[in-house]
């Protein structure tokens, strides 16, 4: 049973408008919830991350929304740009354990 | 220059025949972790260690083995690979578990187990 979901393999933005990623999770003892952009050929690098006791965090461009109440966090890109086209993976841990969703392919058109 | 580096980088194996992939990092991290990827599937944790000589099996240790003699390194080993070993695994490192602080992950090793 995934712990932590990402429902859309695949979401397509024009340049210059919002993009939200969303990720669902099942477990309420995650501590920390975390998003990882990756390109092809290199690992996964960090972008942004919330504590389970906040419910936003913002960084730049990136921000990063939590609700608690419905297990649901997103990523607001704001904004887009042709080279933030990756998979962005969204992910949950707990006293060290990492539970990673299976990733958004995100695509921003010029 | 910070980073964590992996070796091999590509390493095609025999069912079997056993196997170290290495892992290193040069930023003093408490933490570091192991994954597979795999398609559909995305990043799963293998084993973690939050410190020297403490490990931990995460959602998917079966037929890995891994050890934290000392805290630069963190090897993955693979006492008798099988075909659904072949995956993309990347390592990880961070100064604490328990932080929000970024993970810094090698460039992977694309292992294949024929």
């Amino acid at each position: 049973d995934q712990q932590v979901k990402q429902n859309s393999p695949s979401l397509s933005v024009q340049e210059g408008r919002i993009s939200i990623l969303n990720c669902d999770y099942t477990n309420s003892m995650f501590d920390y919830f975390l998003w990882y952009k990756k390109y092809p050929a290199e690992g996964p690098t960090f972008l942004i991350s919330i504590s389970s006791i906040k419910d936003k965090n913002e960084d730049g461009r990136f921000t990063v929304f939590l609700n608690k109440s419905a297990k649901h966090l997103s990523l607001h890109i704001v904004p887009s740009q042709p080279g933030d086209s990756a998979v962005y993976f969204c992910a949950a841990s707990m006293v060290g354990k990492y539970i990673f969703g299976t990733g958004t392919r995100l695509k921003v058109l010029a | 220059e910070a980073q964590v580096t992996q070796n091999p980088r590509y390493l095609i194996t025999v069912t079997g025949k056993k196997l170290t992939v290495t892992c290193s990092q040069n930023m003093n991290h408490e933490y570091m972790s192991w994954y597979r990827q795999d398609p559909g599937l995305g990043l799963r944790q293998i084993y973690y260690s939050m410190n020297v000589e403490v490990t931990d099996k995460g959602d998917v240790p079966e037929g890995y083995k891994v050890s934290r003699k000392e805290k630069r390194n963190f090897p993955l080993i693979l006492e008798s690979p099988s075909p659904n070993q072949t995956s993309l695994y990347f390592c990880a490192s961070s100064l604490f578990w328990d932080r929000e602080t970024e993970a810094f992950f090698g460039q992977g090793t694309r292992l294949t187990v024929v």
